[in-house]
């Protein structure tokens, strides 16, 4: 069974910095690209970020551009989001999400969510 | 970095059916089949219900259709239930600059 469980939220700083990680299981991690979706209270889904299988390649949103960096152990079955300067608007629910197959460009399993809260 | 445009809400009584429709651009939607549509009830994870414009995953009711024209997806609601009161999005691959995807606004569905 695809497993995934974020942890590392909680209240930060505003021009603070967050490191969000992404334990997964019942898969063969490296074999699949993962992203980030984030919620903010109240509204809709916004997509943050993206890493390839490999680590070769990286996407990020305009909203977290310049701010964010993702990356992953495969070693460990674990992926990660740092956003720095952290803003108001970064408040949200942040999901790590797997596509059905490696190569699809969907979001078929979801982690349970991890609440970041970005105020003074 | 744009988003796709949904109605706020669509309403419908039991058994009846319902679309929701999803608009972009020739840049996303209008140029591939990589539009996906989410249903997620409220305080709980969003669920994957249609994928590549018209596939369902296993496990996804027949009820639920998808299509594409142009610029614009749509998924329809057949038959509705009580259980689909639920919002939407649709969500489109669009390998732009730098982002890979942008999810539409969201339709908030209400059965009557």
């Amino acid at each position: 069974e695809v497993q995934l469980v974020e942890s590392g939220g909680g209240i930060f700083q505003p021009g603070g910095s967050l490191r969000l990680s992404c334990a997964a299981s019942g898969f063969t991690f490296r074999s699949f690209e993962m992203n980030w979706v984030r919620q903010a209270p109240g509204q809709g889904l916004e997509w943050v970020s993206y890493i390839s299988g490999s680590a070769r390649s990286k996407r990020y949103a305009d909203s977290v551009w310049g701010r964010c960096t993702i990356s992953r152990d495969n070693s460990k079955n674990s992926m990660f989001l740092q956003i720095n300067n952290l803003r108001a608007e970064d408040t949200a629910i942040y999901y790590c999400v797997r596509p059905s197959f490696g190569g699809q460009w969907d979001f078929a399993y979801w982690g349970q969510g991890i609440l970041v809260t970005v105020s003074s | 970095q744009s988003v796709l445009t949904q109605f706020a809400s669509v309403s419908g009584s039991p058994g009846q059916s319902i679309t929701i429709s999803c608009t972009g651009t020739s840049s996303d939607i209008g140029s591939h089949n990589y539009v996906s549509w989410y249903q997620q009830h409220p305080g709980k994870v969003p669920k994957l219900i249609i994928y590549e414009v018209t596939k369902r995953p296993s496990g996804v009711s027949n009820r639920f259709s998808g299509s594409k024209s142009d610029n614009t997806a749509s998924l329809t609601i057949s038959g509705l239930q009580a259980e689909d009161e639920a919002d939407y999005y649709c969500c489109s691959y669009v390998d732009g600059r730098t982002f890979l995807y942008m999810f539409g606004t969201g339709t908030t569905v209400t059965v009557l």
